[in-house]
């Protein structure tokens, strides 16, 4: 049973140009989170898709944007490049249900990373 | 709003030693806890969780931690470690129920010493 996959592993850009990173969820996962971990910092939540919608979204700006595709896998995009997006950028996986009725999903499971070095 | 104190950003200790990670949140609503441990150039692994019932939670690796509601904690610990839990550690909280984002304190680095 694979876990959370995630590509590239490391990935070198300049200011001002756009990257895009992936993330497939773990089998029978149909929920993506997209974390980013500055150097030395806990993770910070960029958003959440769920069939293929943004569900809720963090404090970032709009050149970061992403997609959920049919099979729940993700991407992250990022325009216009700063340092400052230099980062561990982490994607998570849950399984959305409900209980008594009401939506919820539970464990978040992370994949291993793309390091993203802006220079 | 959810918020997550780590209180010690380092924690030495020896081989074979306790230990205790300490972890305090704030919420107004109930929530869901979490401890995540960060091996070098890894992503995150869950420990262990607490959902509901009973307050002190078994996780992986001889780690255990307890809910304690009325002081907002929810501490780590394991009563003797090795030299390959020297890792980062990571507290994170949600709010109960739905579908929502986790909040991240920001980390413990624990060190082992031989």
């Amino acid at each position: 049973d694979a876990g959370v996959t995630q590509s590239p592993t490391h990935l070198i850009k300049t200011r001002g140009q756009q990257v895009t990173l992936r993330c497939s969820p773990k089998s029978g996962h149909d929920t993506v989170s997209w974390y980013q971990q500055a150097l030395g910092q806990g993770p910070q939540f960029i958003f959440q898709y769920y069939e293929e919608e943004e569900r809720q979204r963090g404090n970032f700006p709009d050149r970061f944007s992403g997609h959920q595709f049919p099979n729940y896998s993700s991407e992250l995009n990022v325009n216009a490049l700063l340092l400052g997006d230099s980062a561990l950028y982490l994607c998570a996986s849950s399984l959305a249900g409900t209980s008594g009725g009401a939506a919820t999903q539970e464990t978040q499971y992370f994949g291993p990373g793309t390091r993203l070095l802006v220079l | 709003a959810q918020s997550v104190t780590q209180l010690d950003s380092q924690v030495p200790v020896f081989e074979e030693a306790p230990v205790e990670l300490r972890c305090n949140y704030s919420s107004s609503v109930s929530v869901y806890l979490f401890w995540y441990v960060q091996y070098p150039n890894q992503g995150l692994q869950l420990l262990l969780k607490y959902l509901s019932g009973s307050t002190l939670v078994k996780g992986i690796n001889g780690f255990e931690a307890e809910f304690n509601k009325s002081q907002t904690s929810f501490h780590l610990r394991k009563p003797s470690v090795h030299i390959s839990d020297t890792a980062e550690y990571f507290c994170a909280v949600r709010r109960a129920g739905g579908y929502n984002k986790l909040i991240f304190g920001a980390g413990t680095r624990l060190a082992v010493h031989p």
